[in-house]
């Protein structure tokens, strides 16, 4: 079955304390994405990334960290969380057609954060 | 990226047709129009894309005028489980490259 996987699902962490979401797509997608969704604010995008080793950054970078070593993984990293970084993530992966249009992202189920 | 602008909320009720419409002044030459649905705790999902005119699918129709400046999603008799945000995005893959904005969304609430 063709998904994107995020893990955990869940996590409550501490100030200062460096944490990894995971991000893993089956589908040999090109194009992967982070973003965070938090009340009243919708989805913002904190990094892409347009093939291995290469990625750049979304509207709401500061605070995170993405590396790209292989196609099907790209993981979120919090070197040191705060509060303000509790949200609901979400990560999503996109193919690159040789078609015109604008592509579809596939999403993944999210990761809720809270950092106490 | 072309910004889009959609009504906050909408309220319908089962049986009913919906339109929601966003607003894309700056679009350019090369955009596509993008809906996606997104439930309660959950990632979006794609509902349908278009260029000009109209496109339809099993779920939904979305109606693009000649200016192009605003576009349509049309979701037939809808019912409680058509309760969402419904996202319009505007870009084109090979000039945006994977950078992406969703914007705020419209919650669609469908009531018995």
């Amino acid at each position: 079955e063709a998904q994107v996987t995020q893990n955990p699902r869940y996590l409550i962490t501490v100030t200062g304390k460096k944490l990894t979401v995971t991000c893993s797509q089956n589908m040999n997608h090109e194009y992967m994405s982070w973003y965070r969704q938090d009340p009243g604010l919708g989805l913002r995008q904190i990094y892409y990334s347009m093939n291995v080793e290469v990625t750049d950054k979304g509207d709401v970078p500061e605070g995170y960290k993405v590396s790209r070593k292989e196609k099907r993984n790209f993981p979120l990293i919090l070197e040191s969380p705060s509060p303000n970084q509790t949200s609901l993530y979400f990560c999503a992966s996109s193919s690159l057609s040789t078609r015109d249009g604008q592509e579809t992202q596939y999403f993944g189920p999210g990761t809720r954060l809270l950092v106490l | 990226l072309a910004k889009t602008t959609q009504p906050i909320s909408m309220d319908s009720y089962e049986g009913q047709e919906v339109n929601i419409t966003c607003s894309h002044n700056n679009i350019a030459t090369n955009d596509y129009i993008t809906w996606y649905q997104q439930f309660p705790s959950q990632g979006p999902r794609f509902i349908i894309q278009g260029y000009k005119t109209k496109v339809t699918n099993e779920v939904a129709s979305l109606f693009i005028p000649a200016d192009r400046k605003s576009s349509t999603l049309s979701l037939p008799r809808v019912s409680l489980s058509d309760t969402a945000v419904y996202y319009c995005l505007v870009g084109a893959y090979n000039t945006n490259a994977g950078k992406s904005t969703f914007g705020d969304g419209t919650t669609l609430t469908v009531k018995p």
